[in-house]
């Protein structure tokens, strides 16, 4: 089983929807991370939390929040999903413990594709 | 701000060509420098990485040394082979572990 997972794969919507995008990690980390991927751009940072109490704002958070469940889930919601927010979407993990200085390295998950229309 | 340049793609190559894919960046501070690779409809996996000046990372036979003279973190492999084909990202981190990621680069090998 993989140890990051994100549900949905795929998903279609049309402008205005709520949508909401889940993460699920087995690894035990700390730390998760949502991030888009457009062409041309790389991946750029939405929302990032470092434990279930804490919650920080990325590059890129306008148009979009998150929630902190769990040590293990940690889900993004498009409170009204516009077209230019279509993209791909990677969760990601890592562990504060594993190395100090900001060095742990990041575990992503297989993505979500999200298309608005 | 901080950022990360690369060079674009696609990069095509034969297989068991030399491989190079350049990348510089800019930092305010003293940066960790990585490379990342993303195969066809997975997400992205840590290649190598390097913490401070003259540092090497190497993995599957790539290689990539920070140049702090020159902002600069090349990847390079001496033998590409088809299952190299991916996306590669050059990333840097400064504090709290935010990654900073260049465009990607595209990379190609024929058969």
């Amino acid at each position: 089983d993989a140890d990051v997972t994100q549900t949905p794969r795929n998903r279609i919507t049309k402008t205005g929807k709520r949508i909401m995008l889940e993460c699920s990690q087995t690894k035990g980390h700390d730390r998760m991370y949502w991030y888009r991927q457009d062409p041309g751009l790389g991946l750029r940072l939405i929302y990032y939390s470092f434990d279930v109490k804490d919650i920080n704002k990325g590059e890129i958070s306008d148009g979009y929040s998150v929630s902190r469940q769990a040590q293990a889930k940690f889900s993004l919601s498009l409170e009204s999903a516009i077209p230019n927010q279509t993209a791909l979407y990677f969760c990601a993990t890592s562990d504060s413990l594993s190395n100090g200085r900001g060095l742990d390295t990041q575990y992503f998950g297989p993505g979500t594709r999200l298309t608005v229309l | 701000g901080d950022s990360v340049t690369q060079m674009e793609g696609p990069v095509t190559l034969s297989e068991e060509a030399f491989l190079t894919i350049n990348c510089t960046y800019t930092a305010t501070g003293y940066p960790s420098l990585f490379w990342y690779v993303q195969y066809p409809g997975e997400g992205l996996q840590l290649l190598l990485k390097a913490t401070k000046a003259d540092d090497k990372g190497s993995n599957k036979g790539f290689e990539a040394t920070y140049r702090k003279e020159t902002t600069s973190f090349h990847l390079e492999k001496g033998s590409v082979q088809v299952s190299d084909s991916a996306v590669y990202f050059c990333a840097l981190s400064l504090y709290g572990n935010k990654l900073v990621f260049g465009a990607g680069t595209i990379l190609r090998v024929k058969s």
